[in-house]
């Protein structure tokens, strides 16, 4: 099976602009989760989504928002960015079986805000 | 759990030799656990898991080791191989239907050859 992919792997963005990143689960899977992973504060998690619907959220701003489709892509949004918001933006799906919590985890897009 | 203003641990181990990295978890009613490999410019690799009715699980050259009194986790790694230089994070996560996971601050393991 093809891994999660992530689109697109990198991204430069100024101050106040929003972005939009998308990812690809693993075929079958039907949980897509987001995290934020910077130097200072590690990996944090954003939210989850499964069947479309937003089942958790961390604690983010409202700045940041996601959605998923009914074919499990996934994609979230950062709107007025400001400067912290450089990181690197993980994705990761489970097949969200009963017994299933093994999470994997896409190569990330790199945002960098200037 | 997570840190403000991270410091990373590091571990330097000779090639051949076996690693142990530890973890402490911060919930308590947290009941499965993960090993994430992360390498420069890659996201996190699943290593193993393990569950809180278990303190012991191995796999292919690694080991992970669960002590829920002091909330501790550990990962053994066997013959450790250049390969194996990377950062190293264990996960938590609450059972039921929500797949959220909280991340330690990460060890960043070196072998020396």
């Amino acid at each position: 099976k093809a891994g999660v992919t992530q689109t697109p792997r990198y991204l430069i963005k100024t101050r106040g602009q929003q972005v939009t990143l998308s990812c690809s689960p693993i075929s079958g899977h039907r949980s897509v989760s987001w995290y934020q992973q910077t130097p200072g504060q590690g990996l944090q998690f954003l939210f989850e989504y499964f069947s479309e619907t937003q089942r958790n959220k961390g604690n983010f701003p409202g700045r940041f928002s996601g959605r998923q489709f009914s074919n499990s892509r996934s994609e979230m949004n950062v709107s007025t960015l400001e400067l912290g918001d450089s990181a690197l933006y993980l994705c990761a799906s489970s097949e969200n079986s009963g017994s299933s919590y093994e999470q994997y985890f896409g190569p990330g897009t790199r945002l960098t805000v200037t | 759990g997570e840190s403000v203003g991270l410091h990373l641990p590091t571990l330097s181990v000779q090639e051949g030799d076996n690693s142990i990295i530890n973890c402490a978890y911060s919930n308590s009613a947290s009941d499965y656990f993960i090993w994430y490999k992360q390498e420069s410019g890659k996201g996190p690799q699943f290593i193993i898991d393990i569950r809180s009715n278990m303190d012991k699980r191995q796999g292919q050259r690694v080991t992970v080791l669960l002590n829920k009194t002091v909330k501790h986790l550990s990962l053994q790694i066997a013959a450790t191989q250049p390969g194996d230089s990377a950062v190293y994070f264990c996960a938590e996560n609450m059972s039921g239907s929500a797949r959220q996971l909280t991340f330690g601050s990460g060890t960043q393991l070196t072998v020396l050859p």
